[in-house]
């Protein structure tokens, strides 16, 4: 049974750029969140998909969006970047609510 | 208002001695569960151990056992045994209601394991 991966592991853009974070969820996950950490704080919830279907937005705005395809890996798209959005992007897959595994995170530099 | 609280941002143990990790949450719903997970410095959160309300037991895995005190709305990490490995932050994170999956987290905790 393989983990959550996420890709790439590292990216840097420049303000005003969009970005595409690819998370491949735990074998039969249906659910996958995505939560953004910025530097010494907790993570923060953004979005979760179940089933192709988004199920649940964080306090973040329209520019931040996402996908699940029908194999449960997901995207989060990030539309003109701003150096605030530098931040560990981290996803969490679940097929049950008390179960949630993390991947490796994708490490974003907004310059 | 802040749904989970960790006031201590870092702690020093011995190595082979215990620490106690304290969190305290804030919910109204009766339906919720506490996660606590381990991020190291390379960045991946690793669940270490989850407590569901309804649960009467606390739960333990290995050397971590959590402390649940519901009247209290408290849930802290023990960690037993400590090993230099352990060293890393830790974070304390919930679930509201019945069926939902979205985890508010804690601000987290530093711990410094010394041989």
């Amino acid at each position: 049974e393989t983990g959550v991966t996420q890709s790439p592991t590292h990216l840097i853009k420049t303000r005003g750029q969009q970005v595409t974070l690819r998370c491949s969820s735990q074998s039969g996950h249906n659910t996958v969140s995505w939560y953004q950490q910025a530097l010494g704080q907790g993570p923060q919830f953004i979005f979760q998909y179940y089933r192709e279907e988004e199920n649940g937005r964080g306090n973040f705005p329209p520019r931040f969006s996402g996908l699940q395809f029908p194999n449960y890996s997901s995207e989060l798209n990030v539309n003109a970047l701003e150096l605030d959005d530098s931040a560990l992007y981290l996803c969490a897959s679940s097929l049950v609510a008390w179960e949630q595994f993390f991947g490796p995170g994708t490490r974003l530099t907004v310059l | 208002a802040q749904k989970i609280t960790q006031t201590q941002p870092g702690m020093f143990v011995q190595e082979k001695e215990a620490v106690t990790l304290d969190c305290t949450y804030d919910t109204s719903d009766q339906s919720y569960g506490l996660f606590w997970y381990k991020q190291p410095s390379s960045g991946e959160m690793i669940f270490l151990i989850y407590q569901g309300s309804y649960d009467e037991q606390n739960a333990t895995e290995g050397r971590y056992s959590l402390n649940f005190q519901k009247a209290r709305k408290s849930a802290n990490l023990v960690i037993s045994a400590s090993q230099l490995g352990d060293s890393a932050m830790y974070f304390c994170a919930m679930r509201e209601g019945h069926n939902d999956y979205k985890l508010s987290f804690g601000a987290g905790t530093t711990v410094t394991v010394r041989a």
